[in-house]
């Protein structure tokens, strides 16, 4: 079975510093990842998604993420943090593929992401 | 294009009592799934519907159910509501195309508290 794990549940940076959220997934089969954002009293909102076309992934606000699979990871990276990053960070994997429709997401505990001026 | 509407954003409900959420998705989009979110437990899948028919369950009790009208809105039900039901349920939408899983878009949730 497809699991996610999100190392450190908290995470804090200075404005202008590298963000480096992490996550490690667990999957019998290629897998299909994603990163979610979500700020206070809002849903989630897709960042990026890896789907085996590429190993580096460029989402939005200026996030990328590097699929490695020798190391079973996914780590979520922004060169430089803005106050406005500050929100929680879910990594997600989907469940196996059944005939080509839409499985359901496996989300890791998430990473809250403090930046300070 | 609209995104994914939930209606009502907020419910406060008594134990025993029950409740219906409301979805509607991306117009286009088929799948509709629901997920619970808690302080404790995270993020966890309820139910996807697909053309009308539950095509995948989580592991809730058979107190939580849903279906799925013709027009690919979805509404889910909790009925004998407890404490513990108390979360955010969030909806999400996506295309269903051949190539594989696709990103699921999410509304912004209905909070639901259970006194």
């Amino acid at each position: 079975a497809q699991s996610v794990t999100q190392l450190g549940s908290h995470v804090s940076v200075s404005e202008g510093a590298l963000v480096l959220l992490r996550c490690n997934y667990s999957s019998s089969v290629p897998p299909y990842l994603f990163w979610y954002v979500q700020y206070p009293n809002q849903g989630l909102q897709l960042l990026l998604k890896y789907t085996s076309a590429a190993t580096l992934v460029k989402g939005i606000n200026g996030f990328e993420a590097e699929f490695k699979k020798s190391e079973t990871s996914f780590h979520l990276t922004k060169p430089s943090a803005h106050m406005s990053d500050a929100a929680e960070y879910f990594c997600a994997v989907s469940d196996i593929d059944y005939g080509g429709s839409q499985g359901n997401l496996i989300f890791g505990k998430g990473t809250k992401l403090s930046v300070k001026p | 294009k609209a995104g994914v509407t939930q209606t009502p954003r907020y419910l406060i409900k008594t134990r025993g009592q029950q409740v219906t959420l409301s979805c509607s998705p991306i117009s286009g989009h088929r799948s509709v799934s629901w997920y619970q979110q808690t302080p404790g437990q995270g993020l966890q899948f309820l139910f996807e519907y697909f053309s009308e028919t539950q095509r995948n369950k989580g592991n809730f009790p058979g107190r939580f159910s849903g279906r799925q009208f013709s027009n690919s809105r979805s509404e889910m039900n909790v009925s004998t509501l407890e404490l513990g039901d108390s979360a955010l349920y969030l909806c999400a939408s996506s295309l269903v195309i051949a190539g594989g899983p696709h990103e699921q878009y999410f509304g912004p949730g209905t909070r639901l508290t259970v006194t």
